[in-house]
């Protein structure tokens, strides 16, 4: 079956520290690629999002995110994260022939100190 | 922020009752979803709608039932509510489907005692 791992589920940086989450999924082929993030109360929204063309994204806040096809994953990076920065990110797959249905990843929680 | 409204926001009820949740759109766009979101388990598909009344089951239907009359409006009803369905329930548009991206309402809170 098709899945998304993430397996950070709890982070805690302090604040100029650099973020890497990791973001695999299990099948092949053509792929679209997002990162979402939640923050505390709020809906989700969209951070970036990979189809096709270069695989390094650059998305809302100074968030990036490298597609490495070969490994089958799409790891979200930031350079020096910020208290603000506190929140839930999700990695989500969309598989071609889907109807654009997503599937999601159990998410991250960001934690970053003062 | 995309035009999705939901309603209620927040509810209380018993086990046992019908509940429906309401995802309204002013986007005009074809296709809606919806979501539960449970700790460790991110979001996971309930049902999804790719027009006026076409709809699908996602990954976790069972106990769940939709309906759209209208583009406008997507219905999420839970027959006859259990505790394993307090969750959040989110909403999702997109217009075009595989090419594009979803963008979620600000949720339901349901609680079922």
């Amino acid at each position: 079956a098709q899945s998304v791992s993430q397996h950070n589920h709890h982070v805690i940086l302090s604040e100029a520290a650099s973020l890497e989450l990791g973001c695999n999924y299990s099948y092949g082929g053509t792929v679209n690629l997002f990162w979402y993030v939640q923050y505390p109360g709020q809906h989700l929204q969209l951070l970036l999002k990979y189809f096709s063309g270069d695989p390094l994204v650059k998305g809302i806040k100074g968030f990036e995110a490298e597609f490495i096809k070969s490994k089958f994953s799409f790891n979200l990076r930031k350079p020096s994260v910020q208290w603000s920065d506190t929140a839930e990110y999700f990695c989500a797959v969309n598989w071609p022939g889907t109807a654009s249905k997503l599937t999601f990843g159990t998410g991250t929680r960001l934690q970053v100190t003062l | 922020d995309a035009g999705i409204t939901q309603s209620p926001r927040h509810k209380v009820t018993e086990t046992g009752t019908p509940v429906t949740l309401r995802c309204h759109q002013t986007e005009n766009h074809r296709y809606m979803y919806w979501y539960r979101q449970d700790p460790g388990h991110g979001l996971r598909l309930i049902h999804y709608s790719y027009g006026v009344k076409d709809t699908d089951k996602g990954e976790v239907s069972d106990g769940y039932s939709v309906s759209r009359s209208k583009t406008e409006d997507f219905l999420l009803t839970l027959e006859s509510a259990t505790s394993s369905q307090t969750s959040v329930y989110f909403c999702a548009i997109s217009t075009t489907g595989e090419t594009d991206t979803q963008y979620f309402g600000p949720g339901t809170r349901l609680t079922v005692l």
